[in-house]
């Protein structure tokens, strides 16, 4: 299995709402991020996690809440989101803890709307 | 500073035609590596080639090549004989040794290949 799974494709959400994004690979990745994409720009890191624990937080906002409950699952809580923050979110994962020759993949992505 | 610059915002192309995408970028490292991802209009980032700062051969991948150049600091890509299927946004991006982000992207080249 050599891919990155996300779930949902899509989500729509009201700023009150609080959801999940989920993140799932199987290749046995030590390092697994959250990126954010607006549209056409490149993605931009918010998250990185290494051997299960947070080693990057790049000044997200606490409406963002990661979360690693093992090393092939990764969480984007979401809560009292605002419109700015409707984007594409990627997950990727590579083999090794964030450093050198790590090439990322990454999984399709969640489509983002904030109401 | 670690910087990617890709100069080139959109390129529209014909069919067959070949086309290079230019990617150049900034590192006081002496060891970091080099990427290329394409995405298309799904969303997901696929991961094309990885370079290393000590490698400087050139790489060719059917119609896909890369000219590595130290000299001049860039990562250039080259598609021969375009295709409708490539086009994409084309993301150059840098792994340095040194700092806490894993990965700095270029702002990406829209490529559009017109049949």
């Amino acid at each position: 299995d050599t891919e990155v799974t996300q779930t949902p494709k899509h989500l729509v959400m009201g700023m009150t709402n609080k959801k999940s994004l989920k993140c799932e690979q199987h290749m046995g990745h030590r390092a697994m991020y959250w990126y954010k994409q607006k549209a056409k720009k490149p993605p931009e890191l918010m998250f990185v996690y290494s051997y299960e624990k947070l080693s990057i937080n790049e000044s997200v906002p606490s409406r963002f809440s990661p979360e690693c409950p093992n090393s092939s699952l990764l969480n984007l809580h979401l809560h009292a989101l605002q419109p700015e923050d409707s984007a594409l979110y990627l997950c990727a994962s590579s083999p090794r803890t964030a450093g050198l020759d790590n090439e990322q993949f990454f999984g399709p992505g969640t489509r983002l709307t904030v109401l | 500073a670690q910087k990617v610059t890709q100069a080139q915002t959109e390129i529209s192309v014909v069919e067959k035609e070949d086309v290079t995408l230019d990617c150049v970028y900034e590192t006081r490292d002496t060891t970091y590596y080099l990427f290329w991802y394409k995405q298309p209009p799904s969303g997901e980032l696929v991961f094309l080639i990885r370079r290393n700062s000590f490698d400087e051969q050139n790489e060719i991948s059917g119609r896909y090549s890369w000219n590595f150049q130290k000299s001049t600091s860039s990562f250039n890509f080259t598609i021969t004989a375009s295709q409708v299927v490539d086009s994409a946004v084309y993301f150059c991006a840098l792994n340095p040794n040194s700092g806490n982000t894993p990965l700095v992207f270029g702002k990406g080249t829209r490529l559009s290949v017109i049949a």
